[in-house]
């Protein structure tokens, strides 16, 4: 099946820093998507980006399908930023998505 | 907005106990999945429901059950529970699947920690 991983598995950084989380999977896919997952376990939705760039505020990330990576871009990084960034991908064979083992942010005051 | 919402924020059953997962969605989705999450391990698919009544395994089926009585409304039954199956639980709901052309793209509720002693 897909494998997806993800880089770097920790980061820690200064309140005010930016940051660049990848992700890479190893087959074509027709569904990725970019999660925050908070402290209390809540999976947020933060972009569904099957290929191309988009923006939301601070955050905007980049999908290159061709080359089978998605890069999530944090600017201005705020301790609120801080939890697990997980990537799903998904195929037009299955009905499930796959997650990556995720990022973990840590943003210092 | 989508807003999936679940039954209980935490929970604590003892061993044996027949315990039942919430899950309701307002945004008519088609979809419904139950996943649970353990450190080390990930997210992983138990079962989703694809129409109201229908239902497919995931990847973890075993000691659990779901049933989909209406399209809101999705619930996740551990018969018999057991000390292996304390875990995070989410559920998410998407409108289309990947195999009906569709993107797929799924939305989670909050969570539901459950122990079991």
């Amino acid at each position: 099946g897909i494998q997806v991983e993800q880089s770097p598995p920790d980061l820690i950084l200064q309140e005010g820093a930016n940051s660049t989380l990848r992700c890479n999977f190893s087959d074509s896919v027709n569904n990725l998507q970019w999660f925050h997952q908070n402290p209390w376990g809540q999976l947020i939705n933060l972009f569904y980006i099957p290929s191309g760039t988009k923006q939301n505020g601070r955050l905007s990330a980049t999908t290159v399908a061709t080359e089978r990576y998605s890069l999530l871009y944090i600017s201005s990084s705020q301790t609120t930023d801080s939890g697990v960034y997980f990537c799903a991908v998904g195929t037009s064979s299955a009905s499930k998505i796959i997650f990556g083992s995720g990022t973990r942010l840590s943003i210092r005051p | 907005d989508v807003k999936v919402t679940q039954s209980s924020r935490y929970l604590v059953k003892r061993t044996g106990e027949k315990v039942f997962l919430e899950c309701v969605q307002d945004m008519d989705h088609e979809n419904m999945f139950w996943y649970r999450q353990d450190p080390g391990l990930g997210l992983r698919l138990i079962y989703f429901s694809y129409d109201v009544k229908m239902k497919e395994k995931g990847d973890i089926p075993e000691g659990y059950s779901v049933s989909r009585e209406k399209k809101e409304r999705f619930s996740l039954i551990l018969e018999s529970a057991s000390t292996n199956q304390t875990s995070m639980y989410l559920c998410a709901s998407s409108l289309y699947l990947f195999r009906d052309g569709g993107s797929n793209e799924q939305f989670f509720g909050p969570g539901t920690r459950l122990t079991v002693l």
